[in-house]
């Protein structure tokens, strides 16, 4: 079945510094991938997301790009901010964009630190 | 605003008990989730709705039911017959088919007494 695979954290990381977050997946047919944000004790919320290989999706400079030669949505960040640290999961859509029920695969998220 | 809202932020449960996490949407969404997030392990599906009066079991459902009587509206219960219901509980909607943007509730914490 389809799945997603993310590097484990916690990832700390000086202010600046630049960010990479691996994502991989598994997936039948041509998925959309999503990267969430979820801050301490909040609910998550859409940080970026791409419907097709090549695209790039970026927000708040973060940026991933939908590779589907190496089947990865890797997220970056060129210099991070202590507002910056959360937990970061990667998703693919369950099925073709479209599909019948819209359910999200969810990876097991990467906790992000930031220190000034 | 439009949104998602998750009541109550902090829930406890005494043994044998069940309870019920509410979950409202004014966004007009028709399809709605519950998911269960337990540390490291990420997000799992209890259970789904696309439409009102119809859902469909989750990857996890054992031990909770829900309800879909109107749109806006998404309950689920967590019974007695779910013998580690310790987790922070997350309510989604999505547009429906074709709209796979999933927006989230702020979250039920459930603890048992």
């Amino acid at each position: 079945g389809n799945s997603v695979t993310q590097m484990e954290g916690p990832v700390t990381l000086s202010e600046e510094a630049f960010l990479t977050i691996n994502c991989t997946y598994t997936a039948t047919g041509y998925p959309s991938l999503f990267w969430y944000v979820q801050y301490p004790g909040e609910g998550l919320q859409l940080l970026l997301k791409a419907t097709k290989a090549d695209d790039k999706g970026s927000n708040k400079g973060f940026e991933a790009t939908y590779r589907k030669e190496t089947t990865s949505f890797h997220l970056e960040k060129g210099s991070v901010q202590v507002s910056d640290s959360a937990v970061y999961f990667c998703a693919l859509s369950d099925g073709d964009y479209g599909g019948a029920t819209n359910k999200l695969i969810f990876g097991t998220g990467t906790l992000l630190a930031v220190q000034p | 605003d439009g949104g998602i809202t998750q009541s109550p932020k902090y829930l406890f449960r005494k043994e044998g008990q069940n309870v019920t996490l509410s979950c409202e949407q004014n966004l007009n969404h028709d399809a709605m989730y519950w998911y269960r997030q337990d540390p490291g392990q990420g997000l799992r599906l209890i259970y789904y709705s696309q439409i009102v009066n119809d859902f469909q079991k989750g990857d996890i459902a054992e031990g909770y039911s829900v309800s879909r009587e109107k749109k806006e509206s998404f309950p689920l219960t967590v019974t007695s017959a779910q013998k580690n219901p310790t987790a922070f509980y997350l309510c989604a909607s999505t547009g429906g088919r074709g709209f796979n943007i999933q927006y989230f509730g702020a979250g039920t914490r459930l603890s048992v007494l």
